[in-house]
């Protein structure tokens, strides 16, 4: 079982590309999540989704764009890449119906991204 | 200040000693996540907890939602456990959002 799978794993960009991280899972879990985790820092919530077609902001989504077009699926966009957004990624998954909500997230390995 | 706080920052212990992590939040609350985060980076869920308290293996997480208060325990702490330990909360509101803390630095020593 794949779980939560991220790519790449690591990546070097020049300040004003632009490139999507990658994030899948196949749990068929209704939520979707995205982090940045820097250094000496908590992980902060970019955007998350609640199912497919439907995502939302979160602490830090300036700078970000995602789109959830099927359930598996949660891409991260950076469109103008700066220094700013060096940082980890990581995608989370879990699960939530009417009648079971607290379950724990799932993350992937992470996405180690530098902006040079 | 960070409505989820953790402490010690960083610990440093020798093999076979029982160790607590502590983690304060200042928000109502309706589960508290402990995550262990390897020096790989992989995020791993230990426990997911809304009272009382959680036991696996040698791991322990206890909650006072009175005291707003959480602690991990580890009993006969291993080299293998060096990792860093991330209490998150998820408020009450019907919210799946979570919030961390910057987690703590454990660094067991053989």
């Amino acid at each position: 079982n794949a779980g939560v799978t991220q790519t790449p794993k690591f990546r070097i960009l020049k300040i004003g590309q632009s490139m999507t991280l990658q994030c899948t899972q196949d749990m068929n879990h209704n939520y979707m999540y995205w982090y940045r985790q820097d250094p000496g820092m908590g992980l902060k919530l970019i955007y998350y989704s609640v199912g497919a077609g439907i995502t939302d902001k979160g602490e830090v989504p300036n700078g970000y764009n995602v789109s959830r077009s099927t359930t598996e699926d949660f891409p991260l966009r950076l469109e103008l890449a700066a220094p700013s957004q060096t940082s980890v990624y990581f995608c989370a998954s879990s699960s939530r119906t009417d009648r079971v909500s607290n379950q724990p997230q799932h993350f992937g390995d992470g996405t180690r991204l530098s902006i040079l | 200040k960070n409505e989820v706080e953790q402490s010690p920052q960083n610990l440093t212990a020798q093999e076979g000693e029982f160790i607590t992590i502590n983690c304060s939040y200042s928000v109502g609350i309706s589960a508290l996540h402990w995550l262990q985060q390897h020096p790989g980076g992989g995020i791993v869920s230990l426990f997911m907890l809304s009272s009382g308290k959680k036991k696996h293996g040698r791991l322990i997480a206890t909650i006072n939602i009175q005291e707003k208060h959480s602690s991990l325990h580890i009993t006969a702490s291993h080299p293998r456990d060096s990792a860093v330990y991330i209490c998150a909360v998820r408020s009450t509101g019907g919210s799946e959002k979570l919030v961390f803390g910057k987690g703590m630095k454990l660094t067991v020593n053989p």
